[in-house]
């Protein structure tokens, strides 16, 4: 099946600081997603983002398709963005996402 | 906005026991899934559902079985609690198979 590889595991950052997260995959995908999961278990999707550049506020994304990986770049960290990101994208049959590890991101004040 | 509710936050059960753990959605999702999540493996789907009475196995289906009875509940079923199965659960719902997922809280097991 598609394996998703995201990197580093962990990241530890002092507030203000820029980030970048990087998600590898093993297959042509159609479909990658970043998610936020807080400190309280909660999962957000950040964007759906399966070629090109998004940009949220302080977040953005690029995704490579043709190289196989994405980016999530994070500006101006504050205490608020920490917790795990998780990459994803749909298995082969196209019916369920398939997650990666996840990146551990602790921001401190 | 999309609710997807999980019964319980934490939840304590005994080795052997049958547990069930509920996911109930409320915008009329067709797809609904089960994942879940440990230290160092991220979330692994366990089963899902694209419709009312219908179950496909996810990557790690082994010991737990599951239910879609009406369209808006979705259960998970530990037939024989083991303790290699506390784990946190996320149930999600989703209107089309790979977008607009929408997670619960989370249903943290601790199997003793």
């Amino acid at each position: 099946g598609i394996q998703v590889e995201q990197s580093p595991p962990d990241l530890i950052l002092q507030e203000g600081a820029n980030s970048t997260l990087r998600c590898n995959f093993s297959d042509s995908v159609n479909n990658l997603q970043w998610f936020h999961q807080n400190p309280w278990g909660q999962l957000i999707n950040l964007f759906y983002i399966p070629s090109g550049t998004k940009q949220n506020g302080r977040l953005s994304a690029t995704t490579v398709a043709t190289e196989r990986y994405s980016l999530l770049y994070i500006s101006s960290s504050q205490t608020t963005d920490s917790g795990v990101y998780f990459c994803a994208v749909h298995n082969q049959a196209g019916t369920a996402l398939i997650f990666g590890k996840g990146t551990t991101l602790s921001v401190s004040s | 906005d999309v609710k997807v509710t999980q019964s319980s936050r934490y939840l304590v059960k005994r080795t052997g026991e049958k547990v069930f753990l509920e996911c109930v959605q409320d915008m009329d999702h067709e797809n609904m899934f089960w994942y879940r999540q440990d230290p160092g493996l991220g979330l692994r789907l366990i089963y899902f559902s694209y419709d009312v009475k219908m179950k496909e196995k996810g990557d790690i289906p082994e010991g737990y079985s599951v239910s879609r009875e009406k369209k808006e509940r979705f259960s998970l079923i530990l037939e024989s609690a083991s303790t290699n199965q506390t784990s946190m659960y996320l149930c999600a719902s989703s209107f089309e198979t790979g977008y607009g997922y929408t997670f619960g809280s989370g249903t943290r097991l601790t199997v003793v």
